[in-house]
Parts: C-alpha cells; sequence; structure tokens
C-alpha cells in the first residue's frame, strides 16, 4: 500500500497570503488529522476529519481551517500567513479510531517557510 | 485537555546499551499510548505501542511499559545501535485526539 502522500513538499510564502497544503492518506483510511511541527513546541495537534467532518479542533486561531473530500482526501488552509506560522505541517492517517484501530501513520510534511 | 509530559530532552548512550525514556500523562481517560521515531528530515514513524488493558509489549530490542495507575509509560531499547539515533515522541490518545510529548534526542555513540 502506498503511504500517506504530501503536496508541496517545501512551500515559501510572504506574510499575509494563505496558503493550501494537501494530504492523501493510505487507501482505506478515513481520518486524517493535522499537526504543526516546530522546534520549540514539538508536534501540536491542529484538527481530524472523519468522513468530510471535522471532529477535533486544537487550539490554533481560526485562520487555520481545513475540510476532507467524499475521497478521504484532506486540505488545510492558512490565510494571512505570519511569520510564527513557519512550521513543518504534518498530516497522519488512521483507519478509523470508531473500529478501534487507533495507529496513526504520518506522512512527509509540508515545510513553510514564511518571509 | 490531556498533558503529556517526556523526559529526557536528550540522551546520549554507548553502542550496545540500553535507553529508557519515560512520558507521564495527566488524563485517566487516556487508552492508547504510541511511540514514534522521527530521523533528521524524515516523517515520524510508529515503532510500538501499547493499549491501556496492557501492562507490556515488546517487539525486538524495543519494549513499552504502563503503568496506568502511576499515569506513565516509558520506552526501552536494548542492545542499542547507531541507526537508533533519533527522536522519539511519545503520545496519548483521548477523546479521539493524540497528545505528544516534546521528543527526546536520542544519540547512540559507536
Amino acid at each position: 500500500k502506498a503511504g500517506v502522500t504530501q503536496t508541496p513538499r517545501y512551500l515559501i510564502k510572504t506574510r499575509g497570503q494563505q496558503v493550501t497544503l494537501s494530504c492523501s492518506p493510505i487507501s482505506g483510511h478515513r481520518s486524517v488529522s493535522w499537526y504543526q511541527q516546530t522546534p520549540g513546541q514539538g508536534l501540536q495537534f491542529l484538527f481530524e476529519y472523519f468522513s468530510e467532518t471535522q471532529r477535533n479542533k486544537g487550539n490554533f486561531p481560526g485562520r487555520f481551517s481545513g475540510r476532507q473530500f467524499s475521497n478521504s482526501r484532506s486540505e488545510m488552509n492558512v490565510s494571512t500567513l505570519e511569520l510564527g506560522d513557519s512550521a513543518l505541517y504534518l498530516c497522519a492517517s488512521s483507519l478509523a479510531f470508531l473500529t478501534g484501530a487507533y495507529e496513526q501513520y504520518f506522512g512527509p510534511g509540508t515545510r513553510l517557510t514564511v518571509t | 485537555g490531556e498533558n503529556v509530559e517526556q523526559h529526557p530532552s536528550t540522551l546520549s548512550v554507548q553502542e550496545g546499551d540500553s535507553a529508557v525514556i519515560k512520558c507521564t500523562y495527566s488524563d485517566s481517560a487516556s487508552n492508547y499510548f504510541p511511540w514514534y521515531k522521527q530521523e533528521l528530515g524524515k516523517r515520524p514513524q510508529l515503532i510500538i505501542d501499547i493499549r491501556s488493558n496492557v501492562g507490556e509489549k515488546k517487539d525486538q530490542r524495543i519494549a513499552v511499559t504502563l503503568n496506568k495507575t502511576a499515569k506513565h509509560f516509558s520506552l526501552h531499547i536494548t542492545e542499542t545501535q547507531p541507526e537508533d539515533s533519533a527522536v522519539y515522541f511519545c503520545a496519548a490518545r483521548t477523546g479521539n485526539q493524540f497528545y505528544f510529548g516534546t521528543g527526546t534526542s536520542l544519540t547512540v555513540i559507536p
């Protein structure tokens, strides 16, 4: 099975711009979670989607949003970028928590640099 | 919400020695505890996990122990090798959400 994929892998944006990141989960996985990884804060949970519905949301401002499509692919959007948004954005997929299959598998991440 | 603390933040061991990384959690409802290994520039890889109804799990040189009463769990790596050098993250799952520790940078000295 192909692993979790993310596009693009690298992105450079300017403050005030917006960005959209994409995540394709492992085939058959219905849950997609997004994380922000920075050296100082570690892995911070952004949100989780299951069957096109956001089930959980972390403590991030409303500039961070996401969605999930019927094929389980997910996108995350950050509007009005700030310098502090520079980070590695990781998505992770799992079969579905409801089935008791909790294992999450990560994508390679998108490295976002805001200048 | 859940709070996961991880210690130590850095760890150096001689090749062949054992390494132990410890995590504590605060929410007694947490029911699943995975460990991830992240090499430089790569994605976190799930290396072992344990559920709340199990006290210990082993996979070759890696083991995880869970003490639900004390709310802590530990990763044990025996016979360490240079390729074990990486950052290790623990996590706890509660309410369909994962909470991560801040990571331990493990260096295995040949």
